[in-house]
């Protein structure tokens, strides 16, 4: 089984709809975070968790909410979906007690139509 | 706000060295030089990392200038599977800000 594993794959809503983007985690680590992705671009910060009580936003997190239900997991939320958010989701966690930064999960590619 | 500069893109021929530049001219003491690569549309992977001294690990060398404002990646002997673009973030452990990265194209 996949550290970080995001679900679902692919998802294709419609306009103002609601729809949830889930991550869990079995790495252990307290930091949790959501990326997303445009084409050729870099990733893009969401949201960010540093443990269960904390959440803080990140550099674009309009239109975005989240939810940090157990230190294993973190879900995205887009209370009413719009054509420019679509682009691919990454989760990620951390504790650099490791050294090695970031594990990122395989990605949500969402479509909002 | 990405702290870091790379060139959008750079080829390189199948078994030779791929030297992969960054400059990160504002970077601060406690800041970490990290470097990540990303094939097509996959989770970005960890390729290795480094404060001040030179690092090596089995997928890559890390060189950082003395004054720290610059690094180099360095992938020895280039295969097509390394045809990824390569992030170059600098942080203090808090959260990763991506740029755009460079693509590298391997070629045979």
């Amino acid at each position: 089984d996949a550290d970080v594993t995001q679900t679902p794959r692919n998802r294709i809503t419609k306009t103002g709809k609601r729809i949830m983007l889930e991550c869990s985690q079995t790495k252990g680590h307290d930091r949790m975070y959501w990326y997303r992705q445009d084409p050729g671009l870099g990733l893009r910060l969401i949201y960010y968790s540093f443990d269960v009580k904390d959440i803080n936003k990140g550099e674009i997190s309009d239109g975005y909410s989240v939810s940090r239900q157990a230190q294993a997991k973190f879900s995205l939320s887009l209370e009413s979906a719009i054509p420019n958010q679509t682009a691919l989701y990454f989760c990620a966690t951390s504790d650099f007690r490791d050294g090695y930064g970031y594990t990122f999960g395989s990605g949500t590619r969402l479509t909002v139509v | 706000d990405a702290k870091t500069t790379q060139p959008p893109s750079m080829d390189c021929a199948e078994g030779r060295a791929a030297n992969l530049p960054c400059n990160h001219s504002t970077i601060s003491g406690n800041e970490y030089v990290y470097w990540y690569r990303q094939i097509h549309s996959q989770g970005p992977q960890y390729i290795i990392h480094g404060l001040k001294n030179n690092e090596t690990n089995e997928m890559a060398s890390l060189i950082i200038t003395e004054d720290r404002k610059s690094s180099t990646l360095i992938l020895p002997h280039a295969t097509l599977r390394d045809t990824a673009v390569y992030y170059c973030i600098v942080s203090n452990f808090n959260k990763f800000y991506f740029g755009s990265g460079t693509k590298l194209n391997v070629k045979p």
